[in-house]
């Protein structure tokens, strides 16, 4: 079974306005951490923000920020304010278990087009 | 200073050929990590060494082997290349032992790898 899934293989969005990316999971460890990674054209992967399974808050770093629902495993990503720069394959990950997990599991990826 | 090196960037080679990518990691972190992405962008671990100790080992060929000389380096060495070997291959780091969940991977620039 997938254990990281992302259903929006593209999405589109008007500069300055909101996206949302969607990243569902499925683990049964009570503790792991979720990751999003941005990939550009250009290959290199950024990472971008974190959430732990026990973080009581919503992650957020700058524009962007998790949606994470617990009870429905997911963990959405937010950027806030697209900008053009913002265009490329966003990727969902998660790392599992206490002890040296040594591992991120990885979606398959959402392509964003911001539109001028 | 690059945090995550990998030399070559770009290789293209003849079926049957043996190659080797160089990762180099100057963030003093103690695992580091193959992935292979394929040509629909799907990220999947290959390899995981911590303190020059192979981990994670997910069902990849014989032909590729990796190389961990010291906790800086993971070299990937691939014989016999066949076209399916044909894919972008990303080293990363990251310090896990002691660490917290949210401790994320850094990753190199990746290595393009055409096998004709």
């Amino acid at each position: 079974a997938q254990k990281i899934t992302q259903t929006q293989p593209g999405m589109f969005v008007q500069e300055k306005e909101a996206v949302t990316l969607d990243c569902t999971y499925d683990t049964s460890d009570p503790s792991y951490g979720l990751f999003w990674y941005k990939q550009p054209s250009s290959g290199e992967m950024i990472f971008l923000i974190y959430q732990g399974s026990y973080d009581q808050q919503n992650a957020t770093e700058g524009r962007y920020s998790l949606n994470f629902q617990k009870a429905r495993k997911s963990a959405n990503l937010v950027i806030s304010a697209s900008q053009l720069g913002d265009s490329a394959m966003y990727f969902c990950a998660m790392r599992e278990g206490v002890d040296s997990s040594y591992k991120l599991i990885f979606g398959s990826g959402t392509r964003l087009l911001v539109r001028p | 200073d690059t945090a995550v090196s990998q030399t070559p960037k770009y290789l293209v080679t003849q079926m049957g050929n043996d190659k080797s990518i160089k990762c180099e990691q100057n963030l003093g972190h103690d695992t580091m990590y193959w992935y292979k992405q394929d040509s629909k962008k799907f990220l999947k671990i290959m390899f995981s060494y911590n303190n020059k100790e192979l981990i994670i080992n997910e069902t990849v060929p014989n032909r590729f082997s990796p190389k961990s000389p010291d906790k800086a380096h993971l070299n990937l060495h691939i014989n016999s290349l066949e076209l399916g070997d044909s894919a972008v291959y990303f080293c990363a780091s990251s310090r896990l032992q002691g660490q917290p969940m949210n401790t994320e991977a850094f990753f190199g620039q990746g290595t393009r790898l055409t096998v004709v």
